[in-house]
């Protein structure tokens, strides 16, 4: 069971720009706990994408960025292109537990 | 390179028990935490739990504790998770992941790298 919500769903057309947002309670993001996102290509295991609220691992295009503002934080994709279609999930920390979000599907238009 | 790589995945009655380990390499096992995760089809990522680097610790999803086991050697740098009274809704991939180091406390650690999973199928 889910305690991040995620939007279902997100599209954009090639070069646009999208946004994903993350809502948690204040008992992991705004207890201020670092948000993290992976993302998840067809077929493929997760793969970090954003760490600690908004730093890219190295080999992530800058297209991608993340921040955090108070129970929530989001996930921006800028010029959108195909092989961005995948699910996103966001996660943090909780009580001695970790948890994900829903999930977000981003297709490409 | 860093690495982990799940086995021990299968096809298991209701209510049997089924023993999933991980083998880590590449990087100092003893320094990091690990976590199984799972992702039943077609469904989202759902947190199984986790062992502290020298084992002290270890953490649950309610929806497996009392049933799940998580365990490490790291003399051999292996992860396990003993999986007892399995359900049908345990059917999923389960990953291995390994806990990240973050400079600010193990409450901000992220997960990478991922294995590329193990699927496990709890029916009758």
């Amino acid at each position: 069971q889910s305690v991040l919500t995620q939007p279902p769903s997100v599209s954009g057309a090639p070069g646009q720009r999208v946004t994903i947002s993350c809502a948690g309670s204040s008992s992991n993001i705004g207890a201020g706990y670092d948000v993290h996102w992976y993302q998840q290509l067809p077929g493929t295991a997760p793969k970090v994408l954003i760490f600690g609220n908004n730093n890219r691992p190295s080999g992530v295009p800058d297209r991608f960025s993340g921040s955090k503002s108070g129970t929530s934080a989001s996930l921006a994709i800028t010029g959108l292109q195909a092989e961005d279609e995948a699910d996103y999930y966001c996660q943090s920390y909780d009580n001695n537990l970790r948890v994900f979000g829903t999930g977000t599907k981003v297709t490409v238009l | 390179q860093v690495q982990v790589v799940e086995s021990g995945g299968g096809v298991v009655q209701p209510g049997r028990s089924l023993r999933l380990s991980c083998t880590a390499s590449g990087f100092t096992f003893t320094r990091h935490g690990m976590h199984w995760v799972r992702q039943a089809p077609g469904k989202g990522l759902e947190w199984v739990a986790i062992i502290w680097s020298d084992g002290s610790k270890k953490y649950y999803a309610e929806s497996v504790k009392g049933r799940f086991t998580i365990s490490r050697d790291n003399s051999k740098n292996m992860l396990y998770l003993q999986m007892d009274s399995l359900r049908a809704e345990d059917t999923a991939v389960y990953y291995c992941v390994r806990d990240s180091i973050a400079p600010r406390g193990f409450w901000h650690n992220w997960f990478a790298p991922w294995g590329q999973g193990t699927l496990v199928t709890v029916s009758s």
